[in-house]
């Protein structure tokens, strides 16, 4: 099986613009987690969205927000852009929903400028 | 805040050496995983060891789980050089209203020195 692909690997963002990032799970996969990897805070929690529904969600700003389509795809977008954006986005994927075994993509590396 | 903790933040040693991570956590558990990552790229899942199992074997991989203390270890026995990369425990605390959410330590840089 194809891993979890995510598109663009690497972005440069004014402050103030909005981002949209997606993600493709797995085949079969109908979770997708979104993780925002900093080297200050680390690894941390965004949302996960199962069966077109955010069924968690992190200690984010409304800024980050997300979607996830019929065919399990998702998105994340970010908007009002920060400098303290800047992150490697990490999007996983699962066969149920939970914090149970996650397959990640290869991230997106946003900085904001 | 991070749910678990690792320890060391940096380890290195030699090809064929063994190497231990340590990870401590706060709260109550479901299950504990262990990640990879190799640099700046993304994670790739080792093992998942349940709140109920002591230990559980991976190949050269080998992870206990102490729930009394809250913690875990990782040994990677044989090492290699491919096994360099920072390695990363992963809990399920309880985000509230029922539904958990996997947390992340800060993680345990490791390097194989050929």
């Amino acid at each position: 099986k194809a891993g979890v692909t995510q598109t663009p690997r690497y972005l440069i963002k004014t402050r103030g613009q909005q981002v949209t990032l997606s993600c493709s799970p797995i085949s079969g996969h109908r979770s997708v987690s979104w993780y925002q990897q900093t080297p200050g805070q680390g690894l941390q929690f965004l949302f996960e969205y199962f069966s077109e529904t955010q069924r968690n969600k992190g200690n984010f700003p409304g800024r980050f927000s997300g979607r996830q389509f019929s065919n399990s795809r998702s998105e994340m977008n970010v908007s009002t852009l920060e400098l303290g954006d800047s992150a490697l986005y990490l999007c996983a994927s699962s066969y149920r929903q939970g914090p149970y075994e996650q397959y990640f993509g290869p991230g997106t590396r946003l900085t904001v400028t | 805040s991070q749910q678990g903790e690792e320890d060391p933040q940096a380890l290195s040693i030699q090809e064929g050496e063994n190497a231990t991570m340590n990870c401590s956590y706060k709260t109550s558990i479901n299950n504990l995983q262990w990640y990879r990552q190799n640099s700046g790229r993304g994670l790739v899942h080792l093992i998942l060891i349940r709140s109920n199992e002591r230990e559980k074997h991976s190949g050269r991989l080998r992870v206990t789980l102490d729930t009394s203390k809250k913690s875990s270890s990782l040994l990677i026995t044989a090492s290699r050089a491919a096994d360099t990369a920072s390695y990363f425990c992963a809990t399920d605390g309880n985000s509230g209203a029922g539904s958990y959410q996997l947390t992340f330590g800060k993680g345990t840089k490791l390097s194989v020195i050929p």
